[in-house]
């Protein structure tokens, strides 16, 4: 079975245009998760849902950033418009259940310009 | 507030021996741990977990401790090798919701 996919592997960017990242969660998933690491503040949660509704998104830094989940296999984050300091890795991550492991994607390395 | 505290310096042990990475939490009631390995340009892999009524758990050569008293989970790699060389992450779910707050992480070097 496939794992989580994520797209792109790498983006670089200037800032002030609208990045867009892409998640495939593994099939039969009813969690999905977005995070973003860096060294200063480690793997932090941004937003989750659960069977396609956002749960929370506490973690979603400002509105610039924004996340959806339109189907069971698809998700997006997008940041508009970009800043610098956005730069990152992205990842995503799914599981059967809160109390379940999460399988991660292998993310998505932003650079903002 | 909340933390969750791993030794953020690299823990450089030789072949063979056995590796113990702590995990501390503070003002965190969790209903259980979660630990996590990842490799460079890699997404945190799954490893193992322990509930709060669970004082250890084993598969193969790691093993989990978790003392709610003290508020650490200690993770062990008996006889490690080279290939164990990477980043240990612990995470913790609180008991309502279901957050899972990672630590920031250890780096493990294995020499031969």
């Amino acid at each position: 079975d496939a794992g989580v996919i994520q797209s792109p592997r790498h983006e670089v960017t200037e800032m002030g245009q609208e990045v867009t990242l892409r998640c495939k969660p593994i099939s039969g998933h009813d969690y999905l998760f977005w995070y973003r690491q860096t060294m200063m503040r480690g793997l932090e949660l941004l937003i989750y849902f659960n069977n396609n509704v956002p749960i929370d998104d506490s973690g979603m830094p400002e509105d610039r950033f924004s996340a959806k989940m339109p189907n069971a296999s698809f998700s997006t984050l997008k940041i508009q418009p970009s800043e610098p300091r956005d730069s990152a890795v992205y990842f995503c991550a799914s599981s059967t259940g809160s109390d379940q492991p999460q399988h991660f994607g292998d993310g998505t390395r932003l650079s903002i310009l | 507030s909340q933390k969750i505290e791993q030794n953020s310096e690299a823990l450089n042990i030789q072949e063979g021996k056995t590796a113990t990475l702590t995990c501390n939490y503070t003002n965190y009631s969790p209903a259980y741990l979660q630990w996590y390995r990842q490799d460079p340009g890699r997404g945190p892999v799954f490893l193992l977990l322990i509930r709060e009524n669970e004082k250890e758990k084993r598969k193969e050569r790691l093993k989990v401790t978790f003392d709610t008293t003290l508020k650490q989970s200690l993770f062990h790699i008996t006889a490690s090798q080279p290939a164990d060389s990477a980043t240990y992450l612990c995470a913790l779910v609180q008991n309502a919701g279901n957050m899972l707050t990672f630590g920031g992480g250890t780096r493990l070097m294995v020499k031969p």
